[in-house]
C-alpha cells in the first residue's frame, strides 16, 4: 500500500517554464489537497478537491492550476514558473472532506531560477 | 480569519527528558479539531495527535500528550522521555467543523525540535 505518491521529488525550473506536479493515492480517498511549505511559513493550501470532479481555491492559488483527473490523481500545474514559487509542495488526501486525518505525500522540492 | 501561533521557532531537549511545545489559536467557532503533525528530516508529514474541541479530556498517544485549554485557546504538546527520533519540525494545526463537513486545515509556522544525546 503506497499511500500518497508524488512525482517528481526534486525539480529545477527556469523562470517562465511550465511543469506539472503529479499526485496519486491508492486509498480510495475522496478529498485531495495541494499545499506549499516555505521556511517560517508553515503549510499553506493552494487548491483542493473535495471529491472527484470538483476543485476549489485555497489560500494561495495564484499562479497555479489543478486537475482532478480521476479519483486517484490530482495534479498541480505551474504555467509560467516564477522564483516566488520556489517551495516544497505537498499533496495530501483524506477519506472524505472533514474526516480529519490527512495522509501526506513525501513532497516535491521545486526551485525556480 | 483563523490563525495558529507557535511562539517557539526552535527548541532543544536532552534525550530522556520532557519538553513542551506551545501553540495558541484564534477562532470564534466552538466546534473544531486540533492537531500536532511531526515532520522529520525525511520531509514526511506524520500525524502525532488529535484533539476534539468538545472533549474535555486531553488526548494522549504513548509518550505524546496535549494540554488543551479551550478558554485560553491553547494547545500545547508534551513529549515525555524524548528520543533522538523525535528530532523534527512540529506543526500545530486546526480545522473548523461545520454541519456539511469542515474547513481546511490551518497550520502554524512550526517549531524545530532537536533532541540531544
Amino acid at each position: 500500500n503506497a499511500g500518497v505518491t508524488q512525482t517528481p521529488k526534486f525539480q529545477v525550473l527556469k523562470t517562465g517554464q511550465s511543469m506539472t506536479l503529479q499526485c496519486a493515492q491508492d486509498m480510495n480517498h475522496n478529498s485531495m489537497y495541494w499545499y506549499r511549505q516555505d521556511p517560517g511559513m508553515g503549510l499553506r493550501l493552494i487548491y483542493y478537491s473535495a471529491s472527484e470532479g470538483t476543485t476549489d481555491k485555497g489560500e494561495v492559488p495564484n499562479g497555479y492550476n489543478v486537475s482532478r483527473l480521476n479519483k486517484r490523481e490530482f495534479s498541480l500545474r505551474l504555467e509560467s514558473a516564477a522564483p516566488s514559487q520556489t517551495s516544497v509542495y505537498f499533496c495530501a488526501s483524506e477519506l472524505r472532506e472533514g474526516s480529519e486525518k490527512l495522509f501526506f505525500g513525501s513532497g516535491t522540492q521545486l526551485s525556480v531560477l | 480569519a483563523q490563525t495558529v501561533t507557535q511562539s517557539q521557532p526552535e527548541m532543544s531537549v536532552q534525550e530522556a527528558e520532557t519538553v513542551t511545545l506551545s501553540c495558541t489559536y484564534d477562532t470564534s467557532e466552538n466546534n473544531y479539531y486540533l492537531f500536532w503533525y511531526k515532520q522529520p528530516p525525511s520531509r514526511q508529514m506524520i500525524l502525532v495527535i488529535r484533539q476534539e474541541a468538545y472533549k474535555q479530556q486531553n488526548a494522549t498517544e504513548n509518550r505524546f500528550s496535549v494540554n488543551f485549554q479551550k478558554a485560553a485557546k491553547s494547545f500545547s504538546l508534551k513529549i515525555s522521555d524524548s528520543q533522538l527520533g523525535d528530532t523534527a519540525m512540529y506543526f500545530c494545526a486546526f480545522t473548523i467543523l461545520h454541519k456539511g463537513g469542515s474547513e481546511k486545515l490551518v497550520f502554524g509556522k512550526g517549531t524545530k525540535l532537536t533532541v540531544n544525546p
